[in-house]
């Protein structure tokens, strides 16, 4: 298995507070991605990371940000954690375009927000 | 732009008998498409993958696609289906780029 550690697994947080899923890998691959599993939606990208502090946004990015200060390690934080937020994230990593490759996912964080 | 079609939400075979997910894609240039499996309570594992070399691709445990440009389809396919086989299948599409699209998903129940 790819060294994918999502931390949390799980987590319940309040409305209103702030949060903040870690991702961390050891495979030195340059792409890092954050992807949310809703039941009917499949995974939806969050944002993603091509690099050290290089970032950019998916199709779902609002209410989300992210930060990458080193190769193996893409935050993602809930500024202010809503109700539809609850949801499963995982985390992915690639070596590049997926041309000549794939990706790797986590196993998860299963985020309650009440 | 790019998206994919998992045109069914839910499949249930019995064991032995063939297993076809239908996925459709939308693409203007030649993609790269894959399909992928999840176990309940669990990561995402590639089961296959195209990137425009031989148009039959196969897969991990007996699974395989073809892709069909005129039809735009890339449907999964196993000739015989397992109680392990039961998961939720992905279908996925990229195109050169730094993103993957993901199908809603096809959940696979198998019956003794």
């Amino acid at each position: 298995d790819a060294g994918i550690t999502q931390s949390p697994r799980h987590k319940v947080t309040e409305t209103g507070t702030p949060v903040t899923l870690r991702c961390h890998q050891t495979e030195n691959h340059r792409y890092m991605y954050w992807y949310r599993q809703d039941p009917g939606h499949g995974l939806r990208l969050i944002h993603y990371s091509y690099g050290v502090k290089d970032t950019d946004k998916g199709e779902v990015s609002d209410g989300y940000s992210v930060s990458r200060s080193k190769t193996e390690d893409f935050l993602l934080t809930l500024e202010s954690a809503t109700s539809s937020q609850t949801s499963v994230y995982f985390c992915a990593i690639s070596e590049g375009r997926f041309m000549n490759t794939e990706a790797f996912f986590g196993q998860g964080t299963r985020l309650t927000v009440v | 732009a790019q998206s994919v079609t998992q045109l069914d939400s839910h499949v249930s075979v019995s064991e032995g008998t063939p297993v076809l997910l239908r996925c459709n894609y939308s693409s203007s240039y030649s993609p790269s498409l894959f399909w992928y499996v999840q176990h309940p309570n669990k990561g995402l594992q590639l089961l296959l993958k195209y990137t425009s070399a031989a148009t039959l691709v196969k897969g991990i445990n007996g699974f395989e696609a073809e892709f069909k440009k005129s039809e735009t389809s890339f449907h999964l396919t196993k000739p015989s289906a397992h109680m392990s086989d039961a998961a939720e299948y992905f279908c996925v599409v990229s195109h050169n780029t730094d993103k993957l699209i993901f199908g809603t998903g096809t959940r696979l129940q198998v019956f003794p």
